[in-house]
């Protein structure tokens, strides 16, 4: 079956470290990518997307991805975390053409200590 | 600006009975999508709405679902009969277009049936 699949279900971290969440999926053909966010309390919002063009894209508040066509991946990156980074991190995809809908990974929770 | 607003925030109901579930997307978001997500799960796709017309209901995980959505804007999903298998949180989202890939969540419904 068609899937998204996010390796890491939880990560803590202290403040300063690096950060990499796994996403990969198994879809062939032209995909379009995206990182959504959910802080504390708050709704599901959009970090960055992947359409076209160069593989590596940037995002709101430092984060940014790699798409990596041939290992079907796109992972997401800080150099820096901070504790209000502390959220949970969904990775989703949908295939081009008229189908709307995105197909989810299950979410990476992640624990940033001060 | 207003955001996308659902109700009611929390819903517990009898087995057999049927609920209602409401989204009002952000003004002007011609397309409306709704998803479920179960304990452990990650978010599932239902169905889209582009106006008043749903072109993908393929999400819909069994008859006793249906959506409506009047003057391309509020949308009803509602559960006939509903099952102890149909609690979840009930998220609703909405994009100034389709193909505009940036979905706005609102706070989602949490559905228990008892």
């Amino acid at each position: 079956a068609q899937s998204v699949s996010q390796h890491n279900h939880h990560v803590i971290l202290s403040e300063a470290a690096s950060l990499e969440l796994g996403c990969n999926y198994s879809y062939g053909g032209t995909v379009n990518l995206f990182w959504y966010v959910q802080y504390p309390g708050q709704h599901l919002q959009l970090l960055l997307k992947y359409f076209s063009g160069d593989p590596l894209v940037k995002g709101i508040k430092g984060f940014e991805a790699e798409f990596i066509k041939s290992k079907f991946s796109f992972n997401l990156r800080k150099p820096s975390v901070q504790w209000s980074d502390t959220a949970e991190y969904f990775c989703a995809v949908n295939r081009d053409g008229n189908n709307r809908k995105l197909i989810w990974g299950l979410g990476t929770s992640l624990g940033v200590n001060p | 600006g207003a955001g996308v607003s659902q109700s009611p925030s929390n819903k517990v109901t009898e087995k057999g009975k049927d609920v209602e579930l409401r989204c009002d997307p952000i003004s002007g978001h011609t397309a409306l999508y709704w998803y479920r997500q179960s304990l452990g799960q990650g978010l599932e796709f239902l169905i889209y709405f582009q106006g008043n017309s749903a072109p993908d209901k393929s999400g819909l995980p069994s008859d006793r679902f249906s959506a409506e959505r009047t003057g391309g804007s509020v949308s009803t999903l509602t559960i006939q009969r509903t099952q102890q298998e149909d609690s979840a949180v009930y998220l609703c989202a909405s994009s100034l277009r389709d193909g505009a890939w940036e979905q706005y969540f609102g706070p989602g419904t949490r559905l228990t049936v008892t």
